[in-house]
């Protein structure tokens, strides 16, 4: 069972925008930054997106973050078919002696 | 370029240790810490602890304590991590990832993963 709650699949079709939701608590995300990887089948993950919304270079700008309260998203639009991978939110927790947490992924299929 | 590279695949039987390294190359690597992450098969990623390669310091998972030991050796840019007494349930695929300090308004955080090393297959198996 994650600390951060994703939704275990979601699907597009070429062109279309989808978001990807990332559900926690007053201890991770409610007071810490949300941070977003991408696993490729077979790959190490890699950094999408830090801090709430900031991108890396190297990252397209079709790939957006946003943050609420306990919750975050990941936002991909003019989805393609090299997006078809596993997403994960990150953040850290507070609680005990503090932690990274993370979602327990969602596997992001292009129809 | 910044890169992280792993030693290679091991097979261990329960209450074995094992220790895996990660090399670093195209940056200073005491500016940094490294953090190390596992994900078992068709599973999720878990955070297994960070260690500053600036002075040692490290911050492990409380579920791991007593088990693991991360340590670095800023002579070669690699960090170790160290994990004992495997069970069945340790078989996963270990990751290294540099991981900076950011600081703002007075106060300091554990910032991103990036980049990745390649991972290390670990099979704890009798």
């Amino acid at each position: 069972q994650s600390v951060l709650t994703q939704p275990p699949s979601a699907s597009g079709t070429p062109g279309q925008r989808v978001t990807i939701s990332c559900s926690g608590s007053s201890s991770n995300i409610g007071s810490n930054y949300v941070y977003w990887y991408q696993q490729l089948p077979g790959t190490a993950p890699k950094l999408l997106i830090y801090r709430n919304n900031q991108r890396p270079s190297g990252v397209p700008d079709r790939f957006s973050g946003s943050k609420s309260g306990t919750s975050a998203s990941l936002a991909i639009s003019g989805l393609r078919s090299e997006d078809e991978a596993d997403y994960y939110c990150a953040a850290w927790d507070d609680s005990l002696s503090g932690n990274w947490v993370f979602g327990g992924g969602t596997k992001l299929t292009v129809l | 370029q910044v890169q992280l590279v792993q030693s290679g695949a091991e097979v261990k039987k329960p209450g074995a240790s094992v220790k895996v390294s990660c090399k670093a190359s195209g940056y200073t690597f005491t500016s940094y810490g490294i953090s190390w992450v596992r994900q078992a098969p068709g599973q999720g990623l878990e955070w297994m602890g960070w260690i500053s390669a600036y002075n040692g310091n490290t911050n492990y998972a409380q579920k791991l304590q007593g088990r693991v030991t991360m340590t670095t050796d800023t002579s070669t840019s690699t960090a170790y991590m160290e994990l004992r007494s495997l069970r069945s349930d340790d078989t996963a695929v270990y990751y290294c990832a540099r991981q900076p300090i950011y600081c703002s308004g007075g106060s300091c955080y554990l910032d991103w993963f990036d980049p990745w090393g390649q991972g290390t297959l670990v099979t704890v198996s009798s």
